[in-house]
């Protein structure tokens, strides 16, 4: 158990829908990643919070958003969804994206099937 | 742009024998390299790293080894293990990035057989 929680760990939906998946990270750790893995691809990533605020935007499509919280759990919003945004979508987190040797530890993943 | 390459999708091994997984980069600034393994319905599992700094990292039976002039690195497990059996991903960090993100290679699915 990596101390990284996700809800819900599945979810199926329609296209054109909105769905919101939730990452509580690490005790302590005040940085939150977001990744998504479709089929036979490695792990993308997505978008970066830290304490609060975006820190770095990677592959995230227009369509999707996120946000860290107060209390530094984070979600991650999809909307007007497609097909191809079948996939699993991990959140990971990390005590401080600045420290060189920093590991990022991930949580379950949530398993997102759209129809 | 794949900046990082597992460029073997799987890898079969006998139980006792060693395993021996490749990793490629292309970014020079990449300065630390870590292995996660992933079983099936679990999230990547740290598994070992290497800083820049070093050309070798033992953790056990996981032993990671890192060729800066070549731009590659690997894994070696030694004595395999059915227990193995999982997919290993290669992630690197860019050291002229603070932001802590992390490039993921597509993973190698090891097969460890009795």
């Amino acid at each position: 158990d990596s101390g990284v929680t996700q809800t819900p760990k599945h979810l199926i939906t329609a296209t054109g829908q909105r769905v919101t998946l939730r990452c509580s990270p690490r005790s302590g750790d005040l940085s939150v990643y977001w990744y998504q893995q479709s089929l036979d691809q490695g792990l993308q990533f997505l978008i970066q919070y830290y304490n609060g605020e975006e820190r770095a935007k990677g592959n995230i499509l227009e369509r999707f958003s996120a946000q860290q919280f107060p209390d530094l759990h984070s979600e991650l919003n999809l909307s007007s969804l497609e097909l191809g945004d079948s996939a699993l979508y991990f959140c990971a987190s990390s005590v401080w994206p600045g420290w060189a040797q920093e590991t990022q530890y991930f949580g379950p993943g949530t398993r997102l099937l759209v129809l | 742009d794949q900046q990082v390459k597992q460029n073997s999708p799987s890898l079969s091994v006998q139980e006792g024998r060693i395993s021996i997984l490749n990793c490629d980069y292309t970014n020079s600034m990449f300065d630390y390299f870590l292995w996660y393994k992933k079983y099936p319905a679990e999230g990547p599992t740290f598994l070992i790293s290497i800083s820049s700094i070093k050309d070798k990292n033992e953790d056990g039976r996981f032993t990671v080894f890192l060729n800066k002039s070549a731009k590659h690195l690997s894994l070696h497990i030694v004595p395999s293990q059915p227990g193995d059996s999982a997919v290993y991903f290669c992630a690197a960090r860019d050291r002229g990035s603070t932001l802590g993100r992390l490039y993921f290679g597509r993973g190698t699915q090891l097969t460890v057989w009795p």
